[in-house]
């Protein structure tokens, strides 16, 4: 079974350039994330999807980040313009499911991930 | 709000020596509690995880127990390898409206020598 694909591995831009990330979840998978990690951090998540409809994206810099996930399949994140703290690893992941609200938990498969440095 | 630590790290150690790695969260209602492990150059993947009071989570030797009173879920390996190498997330889904979404530590960097 393939995992998660992410591209590209890296990229490095200036600050105020526009940059995107895309993200091919494992086959079936409804929910997939976007979390950030900053170096020496654990990961932030940024925006969660239920097939293409958004499930959570309290903690997404509307402002400057915005994320789609047409078809419920591919998704792909945007960051214009970037500022130099935007620099972390972007990771995807994707679970068969939705955590539900009776407890349920799906594991969540990371990607490799996307390293951005903002210079 | 949710939150999730870890010891203060990077941790080294011989092969063969034990290993404990402390975590501790904050949490409303009963969270299920996870340890993800990232080698390098490699995307985080579930090592183990527990879902309710004294549950034991185990895999690849690794070991940690839901622990309520103490809102702990230490992380301990008896006899570490090489290959064990690697940067350990705790982590924590607080249920209900949370859906999904994950809650990290921020990380202990394990090196093991020969």
């Amino acid at each position: 079974e393939a995992g998660v694909a992410q591209s590209p591995r890296y990229k490095i831009i200036e600050k105020r350039q526009s940059v995107a990330f895309w993200c091919n979840p494992i086959s079936g998978h409804a929910t997939l994330y976007w979390y950030q990690q900053i170096l020496g951090q654990g990961p932030k998540l940024l925006i969660q999807f239920q097939n293409n409809g958004v499930v959570d994206d309290s903690q997404l810099p509307k402002d400057r980040f915005s994320a789609e996930r047409l078809k419920g399949v591919d998704s792909t994140l945007k960051i214009q313009p970037a500022k130099l703290e935007d620099s972390a690893v972007y990771l995807c992941a994707s679970s068969l499911r939705i955590t539900g609200v009776a407890g349920r938990s799906y594991e969540q498969y990371f990607g490799p991930g996307t390293r951005l440095t903002v210079t | 709000g949710n939150s999730v630590t870890q010891m203060e790290g990077p941790v080294t150690l011989s092969e063969e020596a034990f290993l404990t790695i402390n975590c501790t969260y904050t949490a409303t209602g009963y969270p299920s509690l996870f340890w993800y492990v990232q080698y390098p150059g490699e995307g985080l993947q579930l090592l183990l995880k527990a879902t309710k009071a004294d549950d034991k989570g185990s895999n690849k030797g690794f070991e940690a127990t839901y622990r309520k009173e103490t809102t702990s879920f230490h992380l301990e390996k008896g006899s570490v390898q090489v290959s064990d190498s690697a940067v350990y997330f705790c982590a924590l889904n607080a249920g209900g409206t949370s859906y999904g979404k994950l809650t990290f530590g921020q990380g202990t960097i394990l090196t093991v020598h020969p």
